[in-house]
């Protein structure tokens, strides 16, 4: 079991441009949560994904959306990027099951974004 | 206010000391989390708990959910367990976790 896999690793793009994250939730895992967390700060939720499509989202710009594919892969876009968007990008899957969530979150390791 | 609050934030210790790691939420919560994360970012879950008290080695997590407050403790710390401990709530609906900003711990030996 791989587990939790992101990519890319590291990731320097400028300001203005578009990048677009990717994370593989853990085998038998159905919901992707995404999270930032800036340099000395804990994360931030942003958006979880399931069934293909966006449940919850915290209070981020509709700069940043997502997508999740069939097989419950997730992607996480940034638009017309800000220097404010440097950070770790985690990913977390679990298992909701129907109606009844499993709550332990298993994290990728991370995606480091800088923004010049 | 923050949802999620930790204390303290910077903690060096001797080895060998008995530490202690607090967390006091506001919300209503589902589950509460104990996460520690090493330089480079990955994030391994210690404890998930949603009562009472947990052990795993020398680590242990206690809730009181009446007085929403959890505590993680260490016992006989080691220099390797340096790193940055967070609290984390599962909210009621949806299981967005809320995150606490960290304790950065050092074990000097």
């Amino acid at each position: 079991d791989a587990g939790v896999t992101q990519s890319p690793t590291h990731l320097i793009k400028t300001r203005g441009q578009q990048v677009t994250l990717r994370c593989s939730p853990k085998s038998g895992h159905d919901t992707v949560s995404w999270y930032q967390q800036a340099l000395g700060q804990g994360p931030q939720f942003i958006f979880q994904y399931y069934e293909e499509e966006e449940r919850q989202r915290g209070n981020f710009p509709d700069r940043f959306s997502g997508h999740q594919f069939p097989n419950y892969s997730s992607e996480l876009n940034v638009n017309a990027l800000l220097l404010g968007d440097s950070a770790l990008y985690l990913c977390a899957s679990s298992s909701r099951r129907g109606t009844a969530f499993s709550y332990e979150q298993y994290f990728g390791p991370g995606t480091r974004l800088t923004v010049t | 206010k923050n949802e999620v609050e930790q204390s303290p934030q910077n903690l060096t210790a001797q080895e060998g000391e008995f530490i202690t790691i607090n967390c006091s939420y506001s919300v209503g919560i589902s589950a509460l989390h104990w996460l520690q994360q090493h330089p480079g970012g990955g994030i391994v879950s210690l404890f998930m708990l949603s009562s009472g008290k947990k052990k795993h080695g020398r680590l242990i997590a206690t809730i009181n959910i009446q007085e929403k407050h959890s505590s993680l403790h260490i016992t006989a710390s080691h220099p390797r367990d340096s790193a940055v401990y967070i609290c984390a709530v599962s909210t009621l609906y949806g299981n967005k976790l809320v995150f606490g900003a960290g304790t950065i711990l050092r074990v000097k030996s």
